[in-house]
């Protein structure tokens, strides 16, 4: 049964880069048509995606945190990881990571969903 | 850019059934994806591409789009549905759209 884990700081001071790892367990994170990502969700709201990667190391980023976010991939560690620089207070929120599951005509996306998530991980960006 | 709509909650009877929208210009060209968050918990995937359940999802799950508006439809709705619903769509410019969730309570 495929599983993911969130791991990282909780706390981030302003400013600063918030960096979190996932950890897939129970599966490759090499297999074909999957994508790995992060999604948050700030307080009280609802759900923000911010990108993903291919095993290859292919990307997709949210065009609004493009500027900030750089998600990359071990595969001998079956990890990915994300990094979001320049934090404010608007980055506190509880970050999952994400298998998702990608759609192709030819080699044009055309369905993207996240079919497993992590549990998450609550980040606060407070001095 | 694209966004999607979705009433911010919805009341449905114990066994009755529940309709959730989702309305985006065109949504029905698109595969539509709809997610179930309870509290304190990760959203779980119970509709995928329109109208497929993944494993392990009721079959009192079920899902539709057409024109403007996707909808979820969970029949005989039970206590255990309460939850936050969300449907997501990619979209090539934007990207992975989520509507803004609707908050199902049974009473």
């Amino acid at each position: 049964q495929l599983q993911l884990q969130e791991s990282g700081p909780g706390l981030v001071k302003p400013s600063e880069t918030l960096s979190l790892t996932c950890t897939v367990s129970g599966g490759s994170i090499s297999s074909s048509s999957y994508y790995w990502g992060w999604i948050r969700q700030p307080p009280g709201k609802g759900l923000e995606w911010i990108g993903s990667i291919y095993y290859s190391g292919s990307t997709y980023y949210n065009p609004s945190l493009k500027s900030r976010v750089t998600i990359s991939v071990d595969t001998s560690k079956n990890q990915f990881s994300l990094k979001l620089s320049s934090v404010t207070a608007a980055d506190t929120a509880v970050y999952y990571c994400a298998r998702h599951r990608a759609g192709t005509v030819r080699l044009v996306l055309y369905y993207y969903y996240m079919d497993v998530w992590g549990k998450g991980t609550t980040v606060t960006v407070s001095s | 850019s694209y966004e999607l709509t979705q009433p911010l909650s919805v009341s449905v009877a114990l066994g009755q059934t529940a309709r959730i929208t989702c309305g985006g210009n065109n949504i029905g060209s698109k595969n539509v994806h709809w997610y179930q968050q309870k509290p304190g918990q990760a959203p779980v995937l119970v509709i995928y591409r329109d109208s497929n359940r993944p494993s392990g999802i009721p079959e009192r799950f079920s899902g539709s789009n057409s024109g403007n508006t996707a909808t979820l439809t969970i029949s005989r709705a039970q206590a255990g549905d309460e939850a936050d619903y969300y449907c997501q769509v990619w979209d090539s410019s934007i990207l992975v759209v989520f509507g803004g969730g609707t908050k199902l309570t049974v009473l």
